[in-house]
């Protein structure tokens, strides 16, 4: 089967940088991607990683290693504002590009 | 920037009530998908659609049907709304194997009593 597998919480403090890992097991997809998703809110787009390698956006970072089947995110300078879930999740062949979630990771940033 | 709007917001029904549930998205996107979001479960892929009039089953089909009868809307129905089917629903749009990333409605928080 297809599984992902995130920490459930991590508790980081404002201006720190916080690492989200993910290791997944599934074959063939297209790349890994990262969701973010306040309380009550929809799941928005953060990032994603076709290639092996790290992607930078802003204060955002992401890395895949395929070889590994790990991926991660990394949030700097963190702010109250990036509390949230974070979601990995990888985009399956021949299935219609469908994405496959990891059950989240609870971010908490704290003053 | 794309939109994909659903047409509720919070929605109360009653067991055994017919459910629709709406999704239009602007950007012309191929793939369609919804899912539920429930504590502790993640977000399940109930169904999706690479095309008009095509669908095809995710994970928990069971209780639900699909129709996309134009390439920008993607509605989902509750046969016979049950109360397990209490949950968030939420529509998404991408690209056909495109890089990056869904677009996802703001969802529908959906109680049925």
């Amino acid at each position: 089967g297809q599984s992902l597998e995130q920490p459930s919480e991590v508790t980081a403090v404002e201006g720190a940088i916080v690492q989200i890992n993910c290791t997944y097991q599934t074959s063939g997809f297209y790349g890994l991607s990262w969701y973010q998703q306040h309380d009550g809110g929809a799941p928005t787009f953060l990032s994603y990683n076709a290639l092996d390698g790290l992607e930078e956006t802003g204060r955002f970072s992401s890395f895949l290693s395929r070889s590994d089947s790990y991926g991660y995110l990394l949030l700097q300078e963190l702010q109250m504002k990036d509390s949230a879930s974070y979601f990995c999740a990888v985009r399956i062949y021949n299935q219609g590009g469908k994405l496959i979630f990891g059950q989240g990771t609870e971010l908490s940033v704290k003053p | 920037d794309v939109k994909v709007t659903q047409s509720s917001r919070y929605l109360v029904k009653r067991t055994g009530e017919k459910v629709f549930l709406e999704c239009v998205q602007d950007m012309d996107h191929e793939n369609m998908f919804w899912y539920r979001q429930d504590p502790g479960l993640g977000l399940r892929l109930i169904y999706f659609s690479y095309d008009v009039k095509m669908k095809e089953k995710g994970d928990i089909p069971e209780g639900y049907s699909v129709s996309r009868e134009k390439k920008e809307r993607f509605s989902l129905i509750l046969e016979s709304a049950s109360t397990n089917q209490t949950s968030m629903y939420l529509c998404a749009s991408s690209l056909w194997q495109g890089a990056g990333g869904y677009t996802f409605g703001s969802g529908t928080r959906l109680t049925v009593v």
